[in-house]
């Protein structure tokens, strides 16, 4: 079955302190990936997505993320985080190919950052 | 439009009404999907829109749910004899049908039954 796993319901980090949050799939297929953040109050924004070439991605707010196929797993982070990061983020797969668009989410990590 | 436009941004309804939910996507995309989240939860899949398919109603809670697109644009998702447990933001997206295309959401409707 198809499936995206966050293990990670919440986090808690100072604020400078690096960060990594962990997203583990299963799919059929190779995927399409994405990560999303949802400040409070806001909708999502796309931070970043893998769908081939170099397996480290760059996204926006210093944010990047590494698939790792033989892992299944496609973790977020970031060297140093800002009090501006708190928020919920949301990890995705999709399909790279096929009319069929549907996503797959996880269920999210709430990030809480301390001064 | 610039991006996906939902309307109203808040409702407010009594237990037992109807209400609709409306969603304008990103000219031009095919794909379309309505989700459910709930106070500090995360996203409840509830239906997708690709192109002229039938839509994927998987995540539909009850009968009392349904949604429809005409024209391939515009979607409004009904809820019939609303319920208290029926309380959540209504999420909107839509995507492009073409590879490496992320999905694109819109503000959301936070609807309050009462």
């Amino acid at each position: 079955a198809q499936s995206v796993t966050q293990p990670d319901i919440h986090i808690t980090v100072s604020e400078g302190a690096s960060l990594e949050l962990r997203c583990n799939y299963s799919y059929g297929a190779t995927p399409y990936l994405f990560w999303y953040v949802q400040s409070p109050g806001q909708g999502l924004q796309l931070l970043l997505k893998y769908f081939s070439g170099d397996t480290l991605v760059q996204g926006i707010k210093g944010f990047e993320a590494e698939f790792k196929r033989s892992q299944s797993s496609f973790n977020l982070r970031k060297p140093s985080v800002h009090w501006s990061d708190a928020a919920e983020y949301f990890c995705a797969v999709g399909p790279l190919t096929g009319n069929n668009r549907k996503l797959i989410w996880g269920l999210g990590t709430s990030l809480a950052v301390n001064p | 439009g610039a991006g996906v436009s939902q309307s109203p941004s808040n409702k407010v309804t009594e237990k037992g009404k109807d209400v609709e939910l409306r969603c304008d996507p990103i000219s031009g995309h095919t794909a379309l999907y309505w989700y459910r989240q709930s106070l500090g939860q995360g996203l409840e899949f509830l239906i997708y829109f690709q192109g002229n398919s039938a839509p994927d109603k998987s995540g539909l809670p009850s009968d009392r749910f349904s949604a429809e697109r005409t024209g391939g644009s515009v979607s409004t998702l009904t809820i019939q004899r609303t319920q208290q447990e029926d309380s959540a933001v209504y999420l909107c997206a839509s995507s492009g049908d073409r590879g490496n295309t992320e999905a694109f959401f819109g503000q959301g409707t936070r609807l309050t039954v009462v």
